[in-house]
This record gives structure tokens, C-alpha cells and sequence, in this order.
């Protein structure tokens, strides 16, 4: 089964500065039909998650234009260009490329302030 | 603006079933595949399965520890997702999400399999 490996798994950052989480990917997430079904989504503490990039590079309606995702075939990168305090917890990597076995995760990065 | 509320979680023991609703509005649920998800106390996030619309067949799909035990539903008449779970395990111990397909998701609704 395809694997989704999550670095770092934890994330202290000033605010204001840059953040980066790389997800990489034991096999291509390129889908035979030239799509890459990769998405990035945000958990912040007792609340239900939220997607930002869905197809590895797209914002999701109402997603800051401060949060980008970019990559190809295996690896993968959410950047936040300025840290914000809203921006604390959980970030998750997603594939959906390939069925069976269905949507699967990473392991998730939980950032925080320092 | 989307909403997604689901119902009906609760604490029940092992080898019980549970039947969670979900309804929706806000959206063309009729054409819409809908996903559960969900995620154990501390945990991760974790696909269950999803349903299809059914000009696509309405066909369902499952995540491996919940295949055989768990079925996906849906009534298009009341904008309304069911996840039906038989033989419930401690494991399953989780909050479950309903979801349009990860783009849009409920509050949850927590699920404990306890004795």
C-alpha cells in the first residue's frame, strides 16, 4: 500500500516566519488519468479538520494566500509564508490516487508557536 | 454555505452496532460522493469509506478494517448519509466525520465500543 511519510512531525515557529512540511510519498501519486489527488488539510485543536489544497496545488474557497502547496510525483510541500497565531495544530498530507486502499494520511505535523 | 451535521454516536459495546446519520444541506447532495472519515482518541485521521451518487452507480467503497462490518448509505430524498456499523470493536473507538469528500466536513460524532 502506498505510504505518506510526513516531516517534521513537529513544527515550532515564530510568528511571522516562514513554515514548510514535507510529504513524501512511497509511490507516484500520479493518477493514470494525469491527476495528482494530493491534498493538504489543517486541525486545529477540538475542531474538525479543514482542507487548504486540494490536487496539490489549488486553495481551497476562503484559504489564506498565505498557505501554498506545491510538488510532483512523490514529493510534496505546504509552505505558509507568515506564521499566524490561528495557524497552531495539526497538518495532514492525503493521497487519493490509488483504490484500494482508498484515502489515505499522513501522519501529521502539529505546529506551534514558539 | 455547506453544513453537515451528524447524529447519532454514543457508547456501546463490543460486538454492538450504531447507526450514524448525517445531514446535509447547503449543497446538491444528490450529486454528490460522500466520504466517512474518522479519528481516534489522539490520533489521526483515518478514511472509513464513501458512497458514490448514484448516476455513478451509488456504489460504496471501504477502508480494509472496517470492510464486512460497516455499510454506507444514503437517502437522496432527505439529503441524509448513513454509516450502519455492525460488529463494533474497541478499535472503532473513534469521532467519525462526514464528509463531501474531504472538502467539507461535519462537527463529528463521537463513537466509544466499551464493556
Amino acid at each position: 500500500d502506498v505510504v505518506l511519510t510526513q516531516s517534521p512531525l513537529s513544527l515550532p515557529v515564530t510568528l511571522g516566519q516562514p513554515a514548510s512540511i514535507s510529504c513524501r510519498s512511497s509511490q507516484s501519486l500520479v493518477h493514470s488519468d494525469g491527476n495528482t489527488y494530493f491534498y493538504w488539510f489543517h486541525q486545529r485543536p477540538d475542531q474538525s479538520p479543514r482542507r487548504l489544497i486540494y490536487w496539490v496545488s489549488n486553495r481551497d474557497s476562503g484559504v489564506p494566500d498565505r498557505f501554498s502547496g506545491s510538488g510532483s510525483g512523490t514529493d510534496f510541500t505546504l509552505k505558509i509564508s507568515r506564521v499566524e497565531a490561528e495557524d497552531v495544530g495539526v497538518y495532514y498530507c492525503m493521497q487519493g490516487t490509488y483504490w484500494p486502499p482508498g484515502y489515505t494520511f499522513g501522519q501529521g505535523t502539529k505546529l506551534e508557536i514558539k | 454555505e455547506v453544513q453537515l451535521v451528524e447524529s447519532g454516536g454514543g457508547l456501546v459495546k463490543p460486538g454492538g452496532s450504531l447507526r450514524l446519520s448525517c445531514a446535509a444541506s447547503g449543497f446538491d447532495f444528490k450529486n454528490a460522493w460522500m466520504s466517512w472519515f474518522r479519528q481516534a482518541p489522539g490520533k489521526g485521521l483515518e478514511w472509513v469509506g464513501r458512497i458514490k451518487r448514484k448516476i455513478d452507480g451509488g456504489t460504496t467503497e471501504y477502508a480494509a478494517p472496517v470492510k464486512g462490518r460497516f455499510t454506507i448509505s444514503r437517502d437522496d430524498s432527505k439529503n441524509t448519509l448513513f454509516l450502519q456499523m455492525d460488529s463494533l470493536k474497541s478499535e472503532d473507538t473513534a469521532v467519525y466525520y462526514c464528509t463531501t469528500e474531504g472538502g467539507s466536513w461535519g462537527q463529528g460524532t463521537m463513537v466509544t465500543v466499551s464493556s
